[in-house]
């Protein structure tokens, strides 16, 4: 088990590029959560897949944002004409599903955008 | 008014001290997290709670579901306890509400 991990850790880009996060689960783990953290902020949901299907998604996740989980495990989180207000850490958990399961955080990606 | 409030924003103590910190919601849920997060990023969950009381080493974590309200105590603080701690509320027991609402987090500080 080596946890979440989520590729790359940070990223800076301009303004109206195409950005895209990796986050890797912990194997077997069924549910993965992507949430979006500004400064001095909690996390805010952003979507959520159970396997490969994506089971709800944020009023904040516009137009721009799209995530996948094709084969139910790795999921990418793609953002198109990045803007500053996009500049966020970018977390993600999976959990296994079923009470008394506990969420397990990968280290973010932190991106700006300038 | 946010879903998920905790109180204090900031808490600073000499170590050794016992801590508490409070959080209140104002939405169903069907559990509760307490987190801890360093600088740098990393989440890590202490305590995931439906009713009760939890124990582990310093910490404990406990719910009121009548008052919705949830503390998380820490006794002979030290500091490398010192981080943001953060709780949220997971969705009422329903297919793909079990997202969390986070409250805002609580730095806590503890001077040697």
């Amino acid at each position: 088990d080596t946890g979440v991990s989520q590729d790359p850790r940070h990223k800076i880009t301009k303004r109206g590029q195409n950005v895209t996060f990796r986050c890797d689960p912990i194997s077997e783990h069924n549910r993965l959560y992507w949430y979006r953290q500004t400064l001095g902020q909690g996390p805010e949901f952003l979507t959520y897949f159970q396997n490969e299907a994506q089971l709800e998604k944020s009023r904040l996740l516009s137009d721009r944002f799209s995530a996948e989980r094709p084969k139910g495990s790795f999921s990418t989180l793609e953002i198109q004409r990045t803007e500053q207000g996009d500049s966020a850490m970018y977390l993600c958990a999976s959990s296994a599903g079923g009470e008394g399961s506990p969420l397990h955080f990968g280290n973010g990606t932190r991106l700006t955008v300038t | 008014k946010n879903e998920v409030e905790q109180s204090p924003q900031n808490l600073t103590a000499q170590e050794g001290e016992f801590i508490t910190i409070n959080c209140s919601y104002s939405v169903g849920i069907s559990a509760l997290h307490w987190l801890q997060q360093h600088p740098g990023g990393g989440i890590v969950s202490l305590f995931m709670l439906s009713s009760g009381k939890k124990k582990h080493g310093r910490l404990i974590a406990t719910i009121n579901i009548q008052e919705k309200h949830s503390s998380l105590h820490i006794t002979a603080s030290h500091p490398r306890d010192s981080a943001v701690y953060i709780c949220a509320g997971e969705g009422p027991a329903r297919r793909g509400n079990e997202k969390l609402t986070f409250g805002t987090g609580t730095r806590l500080t503890i001077i040697p």
